[in-house]
């Protein structure tokens, strides 16, 4: 188990270009979730998938942004014309179901860092 | 919708002092409560988790957790810090079998002198 692991670890980029993040989950574990943090917040949920499915959306994430995870193992979340308020951190997590429960633990990557000019 | 609130922003203790770190949540039905940390430079790690149960829960490093479900609270404690638990503590919650995304506060930078 290597733990999730996010690429790249640092984005710099210039307003209005596209960027790609791509994480990759803890193997066999069938949920993948985005999360953006910004300086002094907690994580904010953006999006969830169940194996290749996204199953929730939250409203933060506009329709510049999206993610996909199209054979149900690693996650790409794409953002396009980037603003300056997309500045932050950007969590992949996964988790897989415990049996018998109906919840389970995230286990979160290192995140991307994106600093939009 | 769910949300969490950590009232102590940033906390600053001396070694061995003991520790208590407030998490209250607005949510009318059951709740899973967390704990993560994030030290300095790493990525965030679950320290404890309450599903059911006991409501006192141990997590690692000598963290307990207290769910008090009258008061809607998960404060953390610790009877004794160590300089190595200067970190940022962040409380969440999610609902199961419904929504999975976790709803996280704002966080409390604990800060511990040697």
């Amino acid at each position: 188990d290597t733990g999730v692991s996010q690429d790249p670890r640092h984005k710099i980029t210039k307003r209005g270009q596209n960027v790609t993040f791509r994480c990759d989950p803890i193997s066999e574990h069938n949920r993948l979730y985005w999360y953006r943090q910004t300086l002094g917040q907690g994580p904010e949920f953006l999006t969830y998938f169940q194996n290749e499915a996204q199953l929730e959306k939250s409203r933060l994430l506009s329709d510049r942004f999206s993610a996909e995870r199209p054979k149900g193992s690693f996650s790409t979340l794409e953002i396009q014309r980037t603003e300056q308020g997309d500045s932050a951190m950007y969590l992949c997590a996964s988790s897989s179901p415990t049996s018998g429960i109906s919840t389970d633990t995230q286990y979160f990557g290192p995140g991307t860092r994106l600093t939009v000019l | 919708a769910q949300s969490v609130s950590q009232h102590n922003h940033h906390v600053i203790l001396s070694e061995a002092a003991s520790l208590e770190l407030g998490c209250n949540y607005s949510y009318g039905g059951t709740v899973n409560l967390f704990w993560y940390v994030q030290y300095p430079g790493q990525h965030l790690q679950l320290l404890l988790k309450y599903f059911s149960g006991d409501p006192l829960v141990k997590g690692i490093k000598g963290f307990e957790a207290e769910f008090i479900k009258s008061k809607f609270s998960f404060n953390l404690r610790k009877p004794s810090v160590q300089w190595s638990d200067t970190a940022e503590y962040f409380c969440a919650v999610n609902a199961p079998g419904s929504a999975r995304q976790l709803t996280f506060g704002s966080g409390t930078q604990l800060t511990v002198l040697p």
